[in-house]
């Protein structure tokens, strides 16, 4: 596709369970993001990927958060045992130097 | 902690006025961007400029970038409703690849 795509739009689990969130990013693109963004807020940097390898992982909240990237393409963040706190859109962007964002996950932690 | 901090939080003017928000971070810099988000979802870029830039426009958008005061500025001149959006400064630490977002500034453009 032309643009960022993530998966699922929409989430809604129970609290304890594990989540997984996809991105695709644009064909390409060496460096994907991912951010969390809570209501009327600005975005949390989670963590960097620069191809397969992830120099940054400063911003992941908790052990519970984790990432991975495949093939320098698509990757996915994984929440185990989610708490209502996780609530929130998750974004992820792709780029070479300005970012491109996709329409982000709409976590909600019941 | 957030690199980018933008002023004022939120802006309420009328069409045709002018909007002018202010970011200002912390770290030197290789380049700065402003983004715009409708609607709490994806964010859509607007303008990059470098470190070694002062002044750059595109459109009804004026950037201005002090890198001795670490702050930048972005001007909508003539604005339209359909401006009504939040507006967010984003940094790329210099020796550092992150590009780190600011809490953004909600503007309300009145018909």
């Amino acid at each position: 596709g032309a643009g960022v795509s993530q998966s699922p739009s929409n989430k809604v689990t129970e609290k304890g369970k594990d989540v997984e969130l996809r991105c695709d990013p644009i064909s390409g693109h060496t460096a994907l993001y991912w951010y969390r963004q809570s209501l009327g807020q600005g975005l949390e940097f989670l963590i960097y990927f620069q191809g397969n390898s992830a120099p940054d992982k400063s911003g992941l909240p908790s052990d519970r958060f984790s990432a991975e990237r495949t093939g320098g393409s698509v990757s996915t963040l994984t929440i185990q045992r989610t708490q209502q706190e996780d609530s929130a859109v998750y974004l992820c962007a792709s780029s070479l130097e300005k970012l491109f964002f996709g329409s982000g996950t709409q976590l909600s932690v019941l | 902690s957030q690199q980018g901090e933008e002023d004022p939080q939120a802006l309420s003017i009328q069409e045709g006025e002018n909007a002018t928000m202010n970011c200002s971070y912390k770290t030197s810099i290789n380049n700065l961007q402003w983004y715009r988000q409708n609607s709490g979802r994806g964010l859509v870029h607007l303008i990059l400029i470098r470190s070694n830039e002062r002044e750059k426009h595109s459109g009804r958008l004026r950037v201005t970038l002090d890198t001795s005061k670490k702050s930048s500025s972005l001007l909508i001149t003539a604005s339209r409703a359909a401006d009504t959006a939040s507006y967010f400064c984003a940094t790329d630490k210099a020796g550092g690849f992150k590009t780190i977002f600011g809490a953004g500034t909600r503007l309300f453009v009145k018909a």
